[in-house]
């Protein structure tokens, strides 16, 4: 069975703690990338990774970071710099036209 | 500032009768557009998707039209039916770049 996967469904994080969110797709696909997204609002690119071992910052990278030392893994890490951490985050990859695929997302909450 | 945008925040319709939902885009490099589903709190699900050389693509009640001389694109859905009901985001995607996403459509469909 295909896809991508992104756990936890819902995560819970105290203020000034890091917390680690996964990403993993079985596609094949070389492109991944992580959104954001808020209630009522549309996506806003986070960080993307065309090849393992290479990403960019998107446009709201302050306060995140990722790696991509695999081709079907590319983590997210939100740590105690983003102030407002609270949203829906999805991650996608693409191998291209036609196959750009979102996972379920992860809902994070900061208590 | 994003150059992929919607007309209509929300949009309410009859179930049986069709539906409409625009995009404006202003990069008139994009090489293809893609529209997406989103239910609340899931991923966005791809529905259909249109290379910048076509002017229309149908799939299953699904049809998207694009005007590159307006820098405009639609998504025509037949039959509405409830299960339909959900936000419908447009994206513009180029073939070395990233998806850009507009805000989204909710889609309400009353019985």
């Amino acid at each position: 069975d295909g896809g991508i996967t992104q756990s936890p469904k819902y995560l819970f994080r105290k203020e000034g703690q890091n917390v680690t969110l996964s990403c993993e797709q079985n596609l094949n696909h070389d492109a991944m990338y992580w959104y954001r997204q808020d209630p009522g609002q549309g996506l806003r690119l986070i960080y993307y990774s065309q090849i393992v071992n290479d990403f960019q910052k998107g446009d709201i990278a302050e306060g995140y970071s990722v790696s991509r030392e695999k081709k079907e893994s590319f983590p997210l890490t939100v740590t105690s710099a983003q102030k407002n951490p609270t949203a829906f985050y999805l991650c996608a990859s693409t191998g291209g036209f036609n196959e750009q695929f979102f996972g379920p997302g992860t809902r994070l909450t900061v208590l | 500032g994003e150059s992929v945008g919607l007309h209509l925040p929300t949009l309410s319709v009859q179930e049986g009768d069709n539906s409409i939902i625009n995009c404006a885009y202003s990069n008139s490099a994009s090489d293809y557009f893609i529209w997406y589903k989103q239910e609340s709190g899931k991923g966005p699900q791809f529905i259909i998707d249109i290379r910048s050389n076509m002017d229309k693509r149908q799939g299953q009640r699904v049809t998207v039209l694009l005007n590159k001389t307006v820098k405009h694109l639609s998504l025509q859905i037949a039959a509405t039916q409830p299960g339909d009901s959900a936000v419908y985001f447009c994206a513009e995607g180029r073939s070395q770049g990233n998806l850009i996403f507009g805000k989204g459509t909710k889609l309400s469909v009353k019985p």
